[in-house]
């Protein structure tokens, strides 16, 4: 009954260094998504995956680098840490319906990222 | 500015009282979702609206979609402290494309007892 399962919960990190935010989901889902989420401005989309080996950028993509080797797995890597990258991740998986696109959003518990 | 703009940004009410939120946009969707989300949590999806002028009912909970399907509501009806938290709304503009789905910044509900 794991659904989608984020680690870690908590980072910090310094100024300029590299980290990988892992994700997981066992529903097998073909839709994988990042979004941060910032006091007052809801979660914005960072990077997406349609399947195995395609992705996407979203809204905020830059800083980010994401790859999808496997339908279970979606990792978002930051290349070159920034305070303005402080902020709660989250990592979703969703089911789609034939020409609507993505329906419905399962989320992971988050990882709440402080960049010093 | 956001594309899913939510009102009222923060309600809180006593035990009892009914409540609407309200999620208004100038781009029309396919569909709408709401979702609650609890401090520390993810957002976890209450319904998904599809049909211009849909009702939905959740318990005490009733989801509506605009007949432009250009925003939709929430109502709650004798709301207790179990339903405080964060509700949004998301979906994916149809001028974008399937896989873009936005969210708007939320609506923070606290029931007092």
């Amino acid at each position: 009954n794991a659904g989608v399962t984020q680690t870690p919960k908590f980072q910090v990190l310094k100024t300029g260094q590299s980290m990988t935010l892992q994700c997981a989901q066992d529903m097998n889902h073909e839709y994988m998504s990042w979004y941060r989420q910032d006091p007052g401005m809801g979660l914005r989309l960072i990077h997406y995956s349609v399947g195995a080996g395609i992705t996407d950028q979203g809204e905020v993509p830059n800083g980010y680098n994401v790859s999808r080797s496997t339908t279970e797995d979606f990792p978002l890597r930051l290349l070159s840490a920034a305070p303005s990258q402080t902020s709660v991740y989250f990592c979703a998986s969703s089911y789609s319906r034939a020409g609507e696109g993505v329906f419905g959003a399962f989320f992971g518990q988050g990882t709440r990222l402080t960049v010093v | 500015t956001q594309l899913l703009e939510q009102s009222p940004q923060f309600l809180s009410i006593q035990e009892g009282e009914n409540l609407t939120v309200y999620c208004n946009s100038s781009s029309v969707f396919s569909s709408l979702q709401w979702y609650r989300q609890e401090p520390g949590e993810g957002p976890v999806l209450l319904v998904t609206v599809v049909t211009g002028g849909e009702v939905k009912k959740l318990k005490r909970l009733t989801f509506q979609f605009g007949d432009a399907r250009k925003d939709s509501s929430l109502h709650i009806t004798a709301a207790q402290p179990g339903d405080t938290g964060l509700y949004l709304c998301a979906g994916v503009p149809s001028e974008y494309n399937n896989n873009d789905m936005r969210f708007g910044a939320g609506t923070r509900l606290t029931v007092k007892p």
